[in-house]
Order: structure tokens, then sequence, then C-alpha cells
């Protein structure tokens, strides 16, 4: 089955930074690839996906890049903001088989002011 | 349009009770799953139904089992629970299979 990697599990930045999160998968036939952020105490919430025939997709501050032939994807957020701070979910989902995402593990973002 | 909801919000069970959880998709979604979510093993997927049927399901012994309404509300179940079953149980639902899912707030169980 699939298996998803996710790096680092624990991130901290100073308000203004970048911040970037790392995935890898294992199934070279999954096409979908969401993220997800959940803040304390709350539900995960749909931030961002991306689809196998796109490498790179933008919304604000945050985009999502996809590098197929090396199995990874990548969440990036820029000008972070307090209110940023949550833990941050990537799924990958095989297309035509279960339909079922595998998660990673999480990274926990730590945005200072 | 109403979000997912979950019922009850929390709930507090001893070993060896059952338990049944509540899941109302967004209006006119069809496929629901369920994940268990935990501190140490993150989001584990535990079912998977649509239209009615089961259609996956995840690593969990049989003491865990579900099903959906012909409205789409899904519930689960889980029979003789262990103190390891604590966690916090998340729906899902989405409209069609391979469409995105959205969360529910889930409910957490807590097993003494």
């Amino acid at each position: 089955g699939e298996n998803v990697e996710q790096h680092p599990s624990t991130l901290s930045v100073q308000e203004g930074d970048s911040a970037v999160i790392k995935c890898t998968y294992s199934d070279s036939a999954s096409n979908y690839f969401p993220w997800y952020k959940q803040e304390l105490g709350k539900r995960p919430q749909l931030i961002i996906d991306i689809r196998s025939n796109v490498g790179e997709k933008k919304d604000q501050r945050i985009a999502v890049t996809l590098n197929k032939t090396a199995k990874h994807f990548s969440l990036h957020i820029t000008e972070t903001q307090p209110e940023d701070s949550a833990v941050y979910f990537c799924a990958a989902r095989t297309a035509g088989g279960s339909y079922i995402p595998t998660f990673g593990r999480g990274t926990s973002l730590i945005v200072h002011p | 349009k109403a979000g997912v909801t979950q019922t009850p919000r929390y709930l507090i069970k001893t070993r060896g009770q059952q338990v049944t959880l509540s899941c109302s998709p967004i209006s006119g979604h069809r496929s629901v799953s369920w994940y268990q979510q935990t501190p140490g093993q993150g989001l584990q997927f535990l079912f998977e139904y649509f239209s009615e049927t089961q259609r996956n399901k995840g690593n969990f012994p049989g003491r865990f089992s579900g099903r959906q309404f012909s409205n789409s509300r899904s519930e689960m179940n889980v029979s003789t629970l262990e103190l390891g079953d604590s966690a916090l149980y998340l729906c899902a639902s989405s409209l069609m299979r391979d469409n995105e899912q959205f969360f529910g707030p889930g409910t957490r169980l807590t097993v003494l």
C-alpha cells in the first residue's frame, strides 16, 4: 500500500518568514495530494490540493509543488502569521483504486510573533 | 451549506462497553469515511461508505463496525471497548468518492 512520510515533525519560524513542509510518497499511481490544516481542538480543514497533471498550485500565501519523478510534494507558506500556527497534514491518494488517502504524520508549525 | 456534523462531541466510557458515533455529511455528499486520530498514530483510516455500501475497510479489528443509511448519514460502532480505543474519531464526507473530503469536528472518546 501507499506510504507517506512527512518532514519535519516540528517547524518553528518567526512571523514573516517562509515555511516549507515536505512529503514523499511511495505509490507512483498516486495522483491526488491534499493538504490539511488542523488547529488545536478543531477539525482538519483542506487548505490546498494538487493533482498529478499539475506541477504547482498557488492560493494567496500558500503553494504546493509536486515532483512526480521524485515522488515528493511540498507545502510552502510565505509571510507566515501567528494564525498559521497549527498541525499540517499531507496526504496521497490513488485514483481508480480505493480512493482512500494515506496521511503523513503531521507537522506542527509554530509561528512566533 | 452546513458542514459535516458529528454527535456526540465527547464520550466517556469504561472498558468493555460499546459505543455508537454518528456522522451527518454535507447535504448532497454521498461518500463518508471514518478516521481514528491519536497523537502516536496520526490519522488512521477506518472505513469508507458510498451508497450504503462499505467500499473499504482499514486495518482495525472486527470490534469496529459501521453503516450508512439511505440519506448518507453514517454511524460507527465500537464494541468491547479497550483503553487503546481512546481517540478522536473523525468522519469526512465528499460529493463522490474521488472528490475532496471535508471533515467533521470529531467525537472525542475516552475509555476508562
